[in-house]
């Protein structure tokens, strides 16, 4: 089983729509959490860490839910530049600096 | 600033063939990353270096060797590619530090397409 888990996708999504995913996440000694973003062919980026109490950065709001073993990224106003993969990140306690990606969700965002 | 460079782009290996993948950063940065990205897979962690002067393994280091040159340069290097190790190669580099390992950010090189025939 992966350590980390997303649905692949692609969620097709309409310009000015929400959209929202989640990844989840095997070992319980998880403890800090992130988004990445990959757009195609290229590297990826940080997009946004994720706090225990949920936070937001502009149309992005993530979640984490420590007792199901998840975390949720939504996207809302969808524009066409959000087209792109999300990566899930988990680090685990005392792996210092080891992230563990999932495979990514793919999103693509049509006129 | 440049941020992390890597070279080259794209390679074309025959199987048993050597080669080193370059990587640079300009950032001061403490840490430095070698990882894999297969499709289906994610990223995988090939070696890594905390500080200068430092190399670990990761989770995927079978077949590979690395260098911390200075504080700038990591390197890795296959001795007799196999085409078990076609796969996109990424260096990334961070901070490092210690007391804000948990959130620090990592940053990516653009990446080389490499093809083991």
């Amino acid at each position: 089983r992966k350590e980390v888990e997303q649905d692949p996708g692609p969620f097709n999504v309409p310009e000015g729509a929400t959209v929202a995913f989640n990844c989840t996440y095997s070992n319980s000694a998880s403890q800090s959490f992130f988004w990445y973003r990959q757009d195609c062919r290229k590297e990826p980026k940080l997009l946004m860490s994720v706090y225990s109490s949920g936070n937001e950065d502009g149309r992005f709001t993530a979640q984490l839910n420590r007792a199901s073993q998840y975390i949720s990224l939504l996207i809302r106003d969808s524009k066409l530049s959000d087209s792109a993969t999300y990566l899930c990140v988990v680090i685990l306690t005392d792996s210092w600096g080891k992230l563990q990606f999932g495979a990514g969700t793919q999103v693509v965002v049509t006129p | 600033n440049a941020g992390v460079t890597q070279t080259p782009k794209f390679q074309v290996l025959k199987t048993g063939q050597s080669m080193t993948l370059q990587c640079a950063q300009d950032m001061n940065h403490n840490s430095m990353y070698w990882y894999r990205q297969d499709p289906g897979m994610g990223l995988r962690l090939i070696y890594y270096s905390a500080s200068e002067g430092t190399t670990d393994k990761g989770e995927v280091p079978n077949g590979y060797n690395v260098s911390r040159l200075n504080k700038r340069e990591f390197s890795l290097r296959l001795e007799s590619a196999a085409p078990s190790q076609t796969s996109v190669y990424f260096c990334a580099s961070s901070v490092g530090s210690r007391r804000l390992a948990g959130a620090s950010e990592q940053f990516f090189g653009p990446g080389t397409r490499l093809t083991v025939l």
